[in-house]
């Protein structure tokens, strides 16, 4: 069974740019997360999607938001990026909502 | 939401020392789990474990529910052990698992 797959791995962005990572979960998975991994803040929650739906969202400016596809894909976008938007973003998988999670590789991002 | 609390933040030991981490939280959970973050940023599932104990190799957690506190266990260290380990925790209100600062662990040759 194929793992949570993060894409890209790598991203260099300019301050003012947009950017968008994507998220495959775990076959039969229905729920998908996102974190924002930083040295200073930690891991800290983004948000949730089940079946299309955004269900919870963390305490982040409207720049960051997501989606969440037909096929459980999802996407995060973030506009206007900011230096401090460099973080590594970690998406988690679970079967169904307060289960056990699995996270992708995760896309690190670096904004210059 | 639930606050979750790591210690200690460091720990450093010698090969085949014995250590247990712990995760204190702040409210009942529904959700569990303890990581382990390897080098390139993933962070690898050790237990998902809300209540009870579990045991896999040199590692074992136990959760008492009750008083909401989580144990990690690492027997006979391995060089190999060495990084971060988080808890993380979720409650029956929300979807979002809160993670602890994590400790840094260092085993030495």
């Amino acid at each position: 069974k194929a793992g949570v797959t993060q894409t890209p791995r790598y991203l260099i962005k300019t301050r003012g740019q947009q950017v968008t990572l994507s998220c495959s979960p775990i076959s039969g998975h229905r729920s998908v997360s996102w974190y924002q991994q930083t040295p200073g803040q930690g891991l800290q929650f983004l948000f949730e999607y089940f079946s299309e739906t955004q269900r919870n969202k963390g305490n982040f400016p409207g720049r960051f938001s997501g989606r969440q596809f037909s096929n459980s894909r999802s996407e995060m976008n973030v506009s206007t990026l900011e230096l401090g938007d460099s973080a590594l973003y970690l998406c988690a998988s679970t079967q169904q909502s307060n289960t056990e999670a699995f996270f992708g590789q995760g896309t690190r991002l670096t904004v210059v | 939401g639930i606050q979750v609390e790591q210690s200690p933040p460091d720990l450093i030991l010698q090969e085949g020392a014995n250590s247990t981490l712990r995760c204190n939280f702040s409210d009942s959970v529904n959700n569990l789990q303890w990581f382990h973050q390897n080098p390139w940023g993933q962070l690898i599932n050790l237990f998902y474990i809300p209540s009870g104990t579990k045991q896999n190799g040199r590692l074992s957690a136990t959760t008492v529910a009750t008083e909401r506190y989580s144990l990690l266990y690492i027997s006979s260290s391995q060089t190999t052990d060495s990084g971060v380990y988080f808890c993380a925790a979720d409650d029956y209100n929300n979807n979002d698992m809160r993670f602890g600062a994590g400790t840094r662990l260092t085993v030495k040759p």
